[in-house]
């Protein structure tokens, strides 16, 4: 079971906005930056956004990361069929000391 | 442009070493904090070790706990997972990863007698 919950899959049709949420607590999200990579099939995670809502250079600004208390999001607006991916969302844990993610969140576009 | 490259994995034994390297270019490395993060096949990310830029306060996982050994040799911009006594729950794609920078494409390491 992951410390941090997301939930299991999403789905949206070409152009719509879908968010995926990322629920923690007082020791990882309401205490540290989030990040959010994506997987596609066989591939590495990818950085998204890092720092709640920064996005790394060559990231479209269709994708934008927010967080709020110990919970985050991350929204995808005009989705495209490359956007059918696996979507992980993390944060450093200081009671845990560790690294903890989300569970994962498999986005299909219909 | 960030590149992690690791290296090292290969199939083992149970009970086994092996040594995963890192090599890191595009950033200055000895200014970031590191991490190894393993992956199961078809699974989701589970973090294994943590290094600060200094090498000094490291953390693991509960589940590699005094069998895996984080390291990182700053003058070579290398990250290395020292990984002893291998147990068959331990395969996994490893992937070295900065936090806000990137990650490696990973090394696949197969535990199984």
């Amino acid at each position: 079971q992951s410390v941090l919950t997301q939930p299991p899959s999403a789905s949206g049709t070409p152009g719509q906005r879908v968010t995926i949420s990322c629920s923690g607590s007082s020791s990882n999200i309401g205490s540290n930056t989030v990040n959010w990579y994506q997987q596609l099939p066989g591939t590495a995670p990818k950085l998204l956004i890092y720092s709640n809502n920064q996005r790394p250079s060559g990231v479209p600004d269709r994708f934008s990361g927010s967080k709020s208390g110990t919970s985050a999001s991350l929204a995808i607006s005009g989705l495209q069929s490359e956007d059918e991916a696996d979507y992980y969302c993390a944060a450093w844990d200081d009671r845990l000391h560790g690294w903890v993610f989300g569970g994962g969140t498999k986005l299909t576009v219909l | 442009q960030v590149q992690l490259v690791e290296s090292g994995g290969g199939v083992v034994q149970p009970g086994e070493s092996l040594r995963l390297s890192c090599a890191a270019s595009g950033f200055t490395f000895n200014n970031y904090d590191m991490h190894w993060v393993r992956q199961v096949p078809g699974k989701g990310l589970e973090w294994v070790a943590f290094i600060p830029y200094d090498g000094t306060n490291k953390y693991y996982a509960d589940s590699v706990k005094g069998r895996f050994t984080i390291s990182r040799d700053n003058s070579k911009n290398t990250l290395y997972l020292q990984m002893n006594s291998l147990r068959v729950e331990d395969t996994a794609v490893y992937y070295c990863a900065q936090a806000s920078e990137g990650w490696g494409q990973g090394t696949l390491v197969t535990v199984s007698s």
